[in-house]
């Protein structure tokens, strides 16, 4: 089956550490985006990447890193820079080209993050 | 970018009709999605609009109007398994990036 894998699913750090959430795509899909879930917030853009050895600031990039060396891998970095990391962090894709033209994002089941 | 405002919470029974709203403020509007979030889940994909008036599928249907920057999604036949937070999301064309902006969510619970 095709889809998003994220990992690890549950992540506690204490605070100084960087942590590395993975995000492996099967649906060859070009780009991929990162996005933070904070409670009453909705989503909030991370980083993305249209394409491979490429990526773009989103619009709270403070604090993160990420790499796009393979298709299929956009690896998300959070730094002991960033202020508050603890929330619920969702990987995307953009495929599913819809008959209208939109794309339609696919999302992993994401990655909890708690900060001791 | 885009202003986006949609309820923080409703409450409705089952079997019963309803409406959530959500507006939005763009200057490159190029369509309105929404997804479904259960607690601790991916989001999916429900419905897209880029045209005004009604998109229906199943017990979902979804409305846009582009001069009113206004948007529904309409849940029929309510089940408890649609408690969950709806997510309003819209793609705007300007820089080129189509990325789309989500809204806060409703959470919608749904009671016997």
């Amino acid at each position: 089956d095709g889809g998003i894998t994220q990992s690890p699913k549950y992540l506690f750090r204490k605070e100084g550490q960087n942590v590395t959430l993975s995000c492996e795509q099967n649906l060859n899909h070009d780009a991929m985006y990162w996005y933070r879930q904070d409670p009453g917030q909705g989503l909030r853009l991370i980083y993305y990447s249209q394409i491979v050895n490429d990526f773009q600031k989103g619009d709270i990039a403070e604090g993160y890193s990420v790499s796009r060396e393979k298709k299929e891998s956009f690896p998300l970095t959070v730094t002991s820079a960033q202020k508050n990391p603890t929330a619920f962090y969702l990987c995307a894709s953009k495929g599913s080209q819809l008959r209208s033209g939109a794309n339609v994002l696919t999302f992993g089941a994401g990655s909890r993050l708690t900060v001791l | 970018g885009q202003n986006i405002d949609q309820p923080t919470e409703m409450t409705a029974t089952e079997g019963a009709i309803v409406q959530i709203n959500c507006t939005y403020q763009t200057s490159g509007f190029n369509g309105l999605f929404w997804y479904q979030q259960h607690a601790g889940e991916a989001p999916t994909f429900l419905s897209y609009n880029v045209l005004d008036g009604l998109e229906e599928k199943g017990r979902f249907s979804s409305f846009l109007s582009r001069s009113k920057g206004y948007s529904y999604l309409l849940l029929k036949e309510l089940q408890m398994k649609d408690s969950a937070s709806y997510l309003c999301a819209v793609r705007d064309q300007t820089g080129g990036s189509y990325i789309p902006t989500f809204g806060r969510g409703t959470s919608l619970i749904v009671h016997p």
